[in-house]
């Protein structure tokens, strides 16, 4: 089964718009995290925002914010007033307690959502 | 700073050629990941180093092989590999905070690998 799910394959966005790319998720867990990255063509994954599961504030991070709804099982990422440079690939992701012996350190991405910002 | 810089950025090899990827960062990180990443697919976790030992091998073909010389530095020493080994291969750092959900993966550029 799909751990995290990205259904908008592409997305098209007037500019200065503000866009919601949605990301819904799959965990038995309790505690896990949730991330957003952001890959522009040249490759590079960015860091955008980071959700906890116990977190009761949805996280925001300058233009980006994350709408956290944990009884849906969402995290979708809201973009306001979108420019240019946000056109990229964005990827949701999970971190889930996965018990080495060294702590958690494995990540799942969903498939990813291509968004396009149209001038 | 949050870079990780990773060496060549692009690479193509033949099949019967020995070449390795590098990855470097300079944040006092202890957990290091490599991913492969195939065109309009996802990052692929490949291998994660803790403290400089290997904790995770996600079951990857023996003609991958990582290496973690000092906790600033990870090579991915590369034989012997088939056309369809063609992909992005990114590097990642992490402060490796027992516990903690909120450790964030910071990823370099990544090498653009083509195996002809």
């Amino acid at each position: 089964a799909q751990k995290i799910t990205q259904t908008q394959p592409g997305m098209f966005v007037q500019e200065k718009e503000a866009v919601t790319l949605d990301c819904t998720y799959d965990t038995s867990d309790q505690s896990y995290g949730l991330f957003w990255y952001k890959q522009p063509s040249s490759g590079e994954m960015i860091f955008l925002i980071y959700q906890g599961s116990y977190d009761e504030q949805n996280a925001t991070e300058g233009r980006y914010s994350l709408n956290f709804q944990k009884a849906r099982k969402s995290a979708n990422l809201v973009i306001s007033a979108s420019q240019l440079g946000d056109s990229a690939m964005y990827f949701c992701a999970m971190r889930e307690a996965v018990y080495t012996n060294f702590g958690n350190e494995k990540l799942t991405f969903g498939t990813g959502t291509r968004l396009t910002i149209i001038p | 700073d949050t870079e990780v810089t990773q060496t060549p950025k692009h690479l193509v090899m033949g099949m019967t050629n020995k070449k390795s990827l590098k990855c470097e960062q300079h944040m006092g990180h202890r957990a290091m990941y490599w991913y492969k990443q195939k065109a309009k697919k996802p990052p692929e976790l490949m291998f994660v180093y803790s403290y400089e030992k290997l904790s995770i091998n996600e079951s990857v073909p023996s003609r991958f092989s990582p290496e973690c010389p000092n906790s600033s530095l990870l090579n991915l020493h590369l034989h012997a590999l088939q056309p369809e080994d063609s992909a992005l291969y990114l590097c990642a750092s992490s402060q490796q905070d027992r516990g903690s959900f909120g450790e964030t993966q910071y990823f370099g550029p990544g090498t653009r690998l083509l195996v002809l």
